[in-house]
């Protein structure tokens, strides 16, 4: 059973920094079946790449994603104040599975 | 605009069934899947399962087998989700969610606003 890990837990940064979120894939996954979402406080998550490293519809281009073998990465430019969220990744092979999340906080 | 509209709050006693509902607009009903995903107060998200509108045709992982039924009602473009012999562990958000399925890629586009389920005695 395939298992997705992101790390780190919790990122701490500030306004205008560089965010590098991962999730790391315990056995080999498409990268065309791998995306991320985004969830602040009592929303529902919300789309932000599939395909690893396509941008959903409205997703502004400071967020980008890559592949290296199992690792994916989600990057994030330069923050803005409402980036502030958690990061969710997810895969679908043959069933869908989260990884545990990443919390961005506002240092 | 595509919506997901689901239905609301409840609260159930331990060993009874919650069904949750899901109204889709804005789309063709039959085209894309429906999933269902749930969220534990402060944890992370789950997936329930999922079904194909155009046939009924659902799945799910192993842990919710037999405890989770997926099913609609076209005419009325609304999906189902119920969820039964409930335990304090199933107190959740759950959502439904717009399956998006295309050559290469599978993901969730749409999501509802959640239904907040809570099981207790």
């Amino acid at each position: 059973e395939i298992v997705l890990t992101q790390s780190p837990g919790t990122l701490s940064l500030s306004p205008g920094e560089r965010a590098t979120l991962s999730c790391r894939a315990s056995q080999s996954v498409s990268s065309s079946l791998l995306a991320w979402y985004q969830q602040k406080p009592g929303q529902p998550p919300r789309l932000l790449m599939y395909g690893a490293s396509n941008r959903a519809t409205g997703i502004p281009d400071r967020f980008s994603g890559s592949v290296s073998g199992t690792d994916f990465t989600l990057i994030i430019s330069r923050l803005e104040p409402e980036d502030f969220a958690v990061y969710y990744c997810q895969q679908y092979g043959n069933s869908l599975l989260f990884g545990q999340g990443t919390r961005l906080e506002n240092k | 605009q595509v919506q997901l509209v689901q239905s609301g709050a409840e609260v159930k006693r331990p060993g009874a069934s919650v069904k949750v509902s899901c109204k889709i607009s804005g789309y063709t009903f039959s085209a894309y899947e429906v999933n269902w995903v749930r969220q534990a107060p402060g944890q992370g998200l789950e997936w329930m399962g999922w079904m194909i509108p155009k046939t009924g045709n659902t799945g799910s992982p192993q842990k919710f087998q037999g405890r989770v039924t997926m099913t609609r009602n076209s005419s009325i473009s609304t999906a189902y989700m119920e969820l039964s012999s409930l335990r304090s562990e199933d107190t959740a958000v759950y959502y439904c969610a717009r399956g998006v399925r295309d050559h290469y890629h599978y993901y969730m586009d749409v999501w509802g606003k959640g239904t907040t389920v809570t099981v207790s005695s």
